[in-house]
């Protein structure tokens, strides 16, 4: 495997299943970022993962819980969805070097509609 | 972070140049311009980068204005796989430059 791999890239749910989504990065990279991309909207940053460590939260609701276990695994963890939340979700990684966070290179995205 | 403005669509003959534009007149000194690009329900992919001077990669070149208020994205010869949405972006500086506010970008048509 290279690059960012994304599971599943498909997903459909009722609002009241738990489900994740897992992201793997192949590059060596330190920071991983998790994105949602609605219908007709622009690419939203939900989360920033530096080291392990989460250095942003942009206003994300609760029932969306990102896991950092380490630099190469990020996880999004899904429950008690609403149909809004039915977009597609991008994992990004990027090397970070001091001050300055690099070029991010995204997964080809989990597909999520919720019932 | 700067803002930026882009057209909104471009079309382009296949083989043929793609030059795409964008303004950033509010860029400050140390802020960089990043160009990434989405194929229609892929994730986006980087293209290039710069800071002052012109950038040439495998992918496309990169001419930033003396100014650097705007900045060219130059496909050489473009495919039908180059049809994306083109985004121009400059990060936050300040140590916070890992957030890309990606706009509507520009959606370029190669046609055959």
């Amino acid at each position: 495997e290279t690059g960012v791999t994304q599971t599943p890239r498909h997903l459909v749910m009722g609002m009241t299943n738990k489900k994740s989504l897992k992201c793997e990065q192949h590059l060596g990279h330190n920071a991983m970022y998790w994105y949602k991309q609605s219908a007709k909207k622009p690419l939203e940053l939900m989360f920033v993962y530096n080291f392990k460590e989460q250095t942003e939260n942009n206003s994300v609701p609760s029932r969306f819980s990102p896991e950092c276990p380490n630099s190469s695994h990020l996880f999004l963890h899904l429950h008690t969805l609403q149909p809004e939340d039915s977009a597609l979700y991008l994992c990004a990684s990027s090397q970070v070097m001091g001050q300055f966070y690099n070029e991010q290179f995204f997964g080809p995205g989990t597909r999520l509609t919720v019932l | 972070d700067a803002k930026t403005t882009q057209p909104p669509s471009m079309d382009c003959a296949e083989g043929r140049a793609a030059n795409l534009p964008c303004n950033h007149s509010t860029i400050s000194g140390n802020e960089y311009v990043y160009w990434y690009r989405q194929i229609h329900s892929q994730g986006p992919q980087y293209i290039i980068h710069g800071l002052k001077n012109n950038e040439t990669n495998e992918m496309a070149s990169l001419i930033i204005t003396e100014d650097r208020k705007s900045s060219t994205l130059i496909l050489p010869h473009a495919t039908l796989r180059d049809t994306a949405v083109y985004y121009c972006i400059v990060p936050n500086s300040g140590g916070s430059n890992y957030k890309l506010t990606f706009g509507k970008g520009t959606l370029l048509t190669v046609n055959p």
